[in-house]
């Protein structure tokens, strides 16, 4: 079956670092996908990893292990607008359609 | 340049009515994928369309759902006769890649209430 597991929720304060973990188990792997979504808005491309290693994007990076199904999303110097769902997905091998997670919600902290 | 668009943004509907809702993608993008996020859950993938290939509707949770893609472009998601599970949110995305994978644009969303 399909499977995607993430926190339901985090705490983090203003100016630290976060970890949101990702665990996956799919019939197909083709990249998995971090997206931001802020209340009541679209999601938001924030990083692909196709490949096992760290992908780093000025604030945010994201890591990838293939044979241990495991991603991390890592958000540093969090800001105030870092507040958001974070969501996990997994684009299978039939087509590109993304496998969501339930997402974390972030929220942070003065 | 413009994104993905959806009309409506909200939707108010009686239970056994019949809805529609639109996807306008991002011009020049192949492939349109149509999601629904319903309170507190995770995006769940219904239906993707691919340049001229037969659609996957792998996910369409019955038969009440359908949805067609005119032109290469526009897309079109009907609910026949509406349930009050098929209240959430309906998310349209495209994506340029002519490969499996691609970076995909959301639009703002449908939210569909069934009353």
């Amino acid at each position: 079956g399909q499977n995607i597991d993430q926190p339901t929720e985090m705490t983090a304060t203003e100016g630290a670092i976060v970890q949101i973990n990702c665990t996956y188990q799919t019939s197909g792997f083709n990249g998995l996908f971090w997206y931001q979504q802020h209340a009541g808005e679209a999601p938001t491309f924030l990083s692909y990893n196709v490949l096992d290693g760290l992908e780093e994007k000025g604030r945010f990076s994201s890591f990838l292990s293939r044979s241990k199904g495991y991603s991390y999303l890592l958000l540093k110097e969090l800001q105030m607008k870092d507040s958001a769902s974070y969501l996990c997905a997994v684009s299978d091998n039939q087509g590109g359609k993304l496998i969501f997670g339930q997402g974390t919600e972030l929220s942070v902290k003065p | 340049g413009a994104g993905v668009s959806q009309s409506p943004s909200n939707k108010v509907t009686e239970k056994g009515k019949d809805v529609e809702l639109r996807c306008d993608p991002i011009s020049g993008h192949t492939a349109l994928y149509w999601y629904r996020q319903s309170l507190g859950q995770g995006l769940e993938f219904l239906i993707y369309f691919q340049g001229n290939s037969a659609p996957d509707k792998s996910g369409l949770p019955s038969d009440r759902f359908s949805a067609e893609r005119t032109g290469g472009s526009v897309s079109t998601l009907t609910i026949q006769r509406t349930q009050q599970e098929d209240s959430a949110v309906y998310l349209c995305a495209s994506s340029h890649r002519q490969g499996p994978v691609g970076e995909q644009y959301f639009g703002p969303g449908t939210r569909l209430t069934v009353t």
